[in-house]
């Protein structure tokens, strides 16, 4: 079965300084990897996404993401935070082997940018 | 900005009544989605369409009865619910199924649900 982890809660940085949400994963076969973000009250967006290829993803609002295929992981960072991303971020994997290919969402991570 | 569209953003209905949540999206995508959500919970699938056929139904309760006129929409039946419904509902789509490659599921900005 396939599942993902995000381990924190809640991560705190100050503004300007880098962030890192992790996340790790399972699934049997090459995996499929997403990062979201949700703003207070307002729907799920997509940030990056994970398929083959260079195991560091670049996406939106300067957002990127690393894949490590040794430790299952695929961490989301940013070289520095701004208060505005301050938001709830979700991993998600889709398993490459497996029957239903479904997307599996960790429980979420909220990122605090302070000021 | 989405390019998934959902009406209403809010909609408070009594345990008697039957109303619908809709959704459009006009990106050519062929898998369309319904997702709960509950408060700082992750999204959880409800139903997935793809090619305007039910392909997933997460064992929904038949209060929720969902409905793909056609390839652009997707709508979601509500009737009978009960309080623990409220949630916010989530439609989204991807340009095929699951399944396929690495296909990017995009949500709606979804309809707050409130059941009385």
């Amino acid at each position: 079965a396939q599942s993902v982890a995000q381990p924190e809660d809640q991560v705190n940085v100050a503004e300007g300084n880098p962030l890192t949400v992790k996340c790790t994963y399972s699934v049997s076969g090459n995996p499929y990897l997403f990062w979201y973000v949700q703003y207070p009250n307002r729907g799920l967006q997509f940030l990056l996404k994970y398929i083959t290829g260079d195991n560091l993803v670049k996406g939106s609002y300067g957002f990127e993401a690393e894949f490590n295929k040794s430790q299952t992981s695929f961490h989301l960072k940013k070289p520095s935070a701004l208060v505005s991303d301050s938001a709830l971020y979700f991993c998600a994997v889709r398993g490459g082997n497996t029957g239903g290919f479904k997307t599996i969402f960790g429980a979420g991570t909220r990122l605090f940018v302070k000021a | 900005d989405t390019e998934v569209t959902q009406t209403p953003k809010h909609l408070v209905m009594g345990m008697t009544n039957k109303k619908s949540l809709k959704c459009e999206q006009h990106m050519g995508h062929r898998a369309m989605y319904w997702y709960k959500q509950k408060a700082k919970k992750p999204p959880e699938l409800m139903f997935v369409y793809s090619y305007e056929k039910l392909s997933i139904n997460e064992s929904v309760p038949s209060r929720f009865s969902p409905e793909c006129p056609n390839s652009s929409l997707l709508n979601l039946h509500l009737h009978a619910l009960q309080p623990e419904d409220s949630a916010l509902y989530l439609c989204a789509s991807s340009q095929g199924p699951q399944g396929a490659s690495g296909n990017t599921i995009y949500f709606g900005e979804g309809s707050w649900l409130t059941v009385v």
